[in-house]
């Protein structure tokens, strides 16, 4: 069954150092997210990503974070310059449409600690 | 509060027993999704029930949705310990396509 993949599934990082988490989503899917979640909690959105371009940022999106589609195949989050609060799960998901049938199919996660 | 909360945050209940946990949220909705996730795991999605819909049905689960209330419910029938996982309903808005999640219900079924 397609699945969708993530690397690293753990990352220890300093503060201020640059974090690229990779994802590779299933193939035929056009909708790509990332979400984040905090210790267990709330799952929070990032942002979504169509026909090469961001289509939804949250307001945790700011500056510090970036998104590419480098190839057919890969989807990356960047991190620039990494913050104590950054240390989080780190999930990203793809669905084929958006709208009233998009249910997400998501990774096993990355998990960022910010030391 | 925001989108999509669930209620209870926490529930223990005996193999065999039902679950139900309860999911509300504060704009128009495209459709709302409940995921299951395992610790320290991904989300896997569970349902999906439209706007226009008001009931549905996927073996041992049953979702409901009230949209004149802005809630939605999750009914786990006949649990088993292997449901044991946290529950959480996504709401996507009539607009655009991400997918708003709430906090999140914790279920424990003892054996």
């Amino acid at each position: 069954e397609p699945e969708v993949t993530q690397t690293p599934s753990h990352q220890v990082t300093q503060m201020g150092q640059e974090v690229i988490l990779r994802c590779v989503p299933i193939s035929n899917h056009l909708y790509f997210y990332w979400y984040r979640q905090i210790l267990g909690q709330k799952v929070e959105f990032l942002v979504s990503f169509y026909n090469n371009e961001i289509s939804e940022k949250s307001e945790i999106f700011d500056d510090q974070f970036s998104v590419e589609r480098p190839d057919g195949s890969n989807f990356t989050l960047k991190i620039r310059s990494t913050k104590l609060e950054d240390s989080a799960m780190y999930f990203c998901a793809s669905s084929v449409a958006g709208g009233n049938t998009g249910e997400l199919f998501f990774g096993e996660g990355s998990r960022l600690t910010v030391l | 509060s925001q989108q999509g909360e669930e209620d209870p945050q926490a529930l223990s209940i005996q193999e065999g027993e039902n679950a139900t946990m309860n999911c509300s949220y504060k704009t128009s909705i495209n459709n709302l999704q409940w995921y299951r996730q395992n610790s320290g795991r991904g989300l896997v999605h569970l349902i999906l029930i439209r706007s226009n819909e008001r009931e549905k049905h996927s073996g041992r689960l049953r979702v409901t949705l009230d949209t004149s209330k802005k809630s939605s419910s999750l009914l786990i029938t006949a649990s088993r310990a292997a449901d044991t996982a946290s529950y959480f309903c996504a709401s996507r808005k009539a607009a655009g396509n991400k997918l708003t999640f709430g906090g999140g219900t914790r279920v424990l079924v003892k054996p």
